[in-house]
């Protein structure tokens, strides 16, 4: 069994403030990590991936992967009302295949407050 | 281009009756799968597709069965509703490249009485 948890939050920070995300995973021979942003009543939409030991940024996005730990994290700089929404992390649980099966965590949900 | 596509964007069933869930993808990616999100459980796998042609079970597919006669559409056939397949359906397509990435479509919101 593929586990992937989250904290469960919510998670409520003022507006321009850093928040931070994180997962844990319990297969360690995963190899690609990845981050969604779900606004309610909406699908998934993809925001971040991360396969390789370090810092990955993109713009107000930072994750972070820990592979000896099993860990990654999802920071959110200068946080916005906008980017109130469930951050869902997800695990690939396919090595070296053309499939990309996820698992992913419960998500955490976000609000940030103005 | 549309992306994934989703059909219908909600149905309430009764239970026993028969559904299909229909999705189409115009990204000619070759695998597609199939998940449903409920309330505290997060995203669960019911069914994949690698290519046309193929399918596999995931987590939870008992209840599901899926086909794929091309490389565009994945149906969902639900043989006989249960209200514990109330949930939101969604579809979701990779091009199994790389990280294989997968982007999903708008979803089905099921309700079965």
């Amino acid at each position: 069994q593929k586990e992937v948890e989250q904290n469960s939050g919510p998670l409520s920070v003022p507006e321009g403030a850093i928040a931070s995300l994180n997962c844990t995973y319990s297969d360690r021979g995963s190899q690609s990590f990845f981050w969604y942003r779900q606004y309610s009543g909406k699908s998934p939409e993809l925001i971040m991936f991360i396969y390789s030991n370090g810092d990955k940024e993109d713009g107000r996005f930072t994750a972070q992967l820990n592979k000896a730990s099993q860990y990654v994290s999802l920071l959110i700089r200068d946080s916005q009302p906008s980017d109130s929404a469930t951050y869902l992390c997800a695990v690939n649980a396919d090595r070296g295949s053309t499939l990309g099966r996820l698992y992913f965590g419960r998500g955490t949900q976000l609000t940030v407050w103005p | 281009t549309a992306g994934i596509t989703q059909a219908p964007t909600s149905q309430i069933l009764a239970a026993g009756r028969s559904m299909t869930l229909r999705c189409t993808q115009d990204m000619r990616h070759n695998a597609m799968y199939w998940y449903r999100q409920d309330l505290g459980l997060g995203l669960r796998l019911i069914h994949y597709s690698n290519t046309a042609g193929t399918t596999g079970k995931g987590e939870v597919p008992d209840g599901y069965s899926v086909s794929r006669a091309n490389t565009d559409d994945f149906p969902l056939t639900l043989a006989s509703a249960v209200p514990s397949q109330t949930s939101v359906y969604f579809c979701a397509s990779s091009d199994g490249t790389g990280l294989n990435e997968q982007f999903f479509g708008p979803g089905t919101r099921l309700t079965v009485l």
